[in-house]
């Protein structure tokens, strides 16, 4: 299984900054990916992050919001940008395994609170 | 397009009895399912998977579940609940046919074992 650390764990921000979650892989993966988990909610896919290339966002995320580097095949960052309290989530990165059949791995979460 | 359901927000049982953890699916191709379990402040766990084989999967934590393609399923079980099964759990699914690599999760489902 992968090791992914994620930091912050947690963050208290005021609105209108920003904040950038790391994301540090201990194996080298081609896609890496962001979800949301708003509070009492179900995990969604904020955009997933090619090494080389930009991110594909889906739908309802757009990339001034959200801006996110894959800079090498190890490593991730989403910044969530001009914050408001309805950013206030559960943000986690996730990997795969190295074969597509396996299952995903998920570091532990940044939990932002947006006061 | 895919999509997991998870019909019940909370399951409650007794410490010994058996737990079942609803979770429907719709997906194109070949279903690929996952269980995932959520402790507070905790990121997200593996617990099983289907792939490909036997209907019946067991994973960690004395937890099986079984696909069944007719009724297009994929419930969680567990012979005897423990206390410290009380957790949120995902339900989720991947198109086995696309590389994207995408996971859709259904809502949660708080589970809660009393003593």
């Amino acid at each position: 299984s992968a090791v992914i650390s994620q930091k912050p764990s947690r963050d208290i921000c005021q609105r209108g900054t920003s904040l950038t979650i790391q994301c540090q892989v201990d194996s080298q993966v081609t896609m890496m990916f962001w979800y949301r988990q708003q509070p009492g909610q179900s995990l969604t896919l904020i955009a997933t992050a090619n090494q080389g290339s930009e991110a594909t966002y889906e739908s309802g995320f757009v990339i001034d919001k959200f801006p996110i580097s894959r800079p090498n095949l190890t490593f991730s960052t989403l910044t969530v940008s001009n914050m408001s309290p309805e950013d206030s989530s559960i943000y986690l990165c996730s990997i795969f395994g190295q074969y597509m059949n396996t299952e995903a791995f998920f570091g532990q979460g940044t939990r932002l609170t947006v006061v | 397009a895919q999509s997991v359901a998870q019909p019940e927000d909370q399951v409650n049982v007794a410490e010994g009895n058996p737990l079942t953890v609803k979770c429907t699916y719709s997906v194109s191709g070949n279903p690929y399912l996952f269980w995932y379990v959520q402790y507070p402040n905790r990121g997200l766990q593996f617990l099983l998977k289907y792939i490909t084989g036997d209907n019946l999967v067991k994973g960690s934590y004395g937890f099986e579940a079984e696909f069944n393609k007719s009724q297009t399923s994929f419930h969680l079980k567990k012979p005897s609940a423990l206390v410290s099964d009380s957790a949120l759990y995902f339900c989720a699914v991947r198109d086995g046919g696309s590389t994207l690599g995408r996971l859709y999760f259904g809502r949660g489902t708080q589970l809660t074992v009393w003593p």
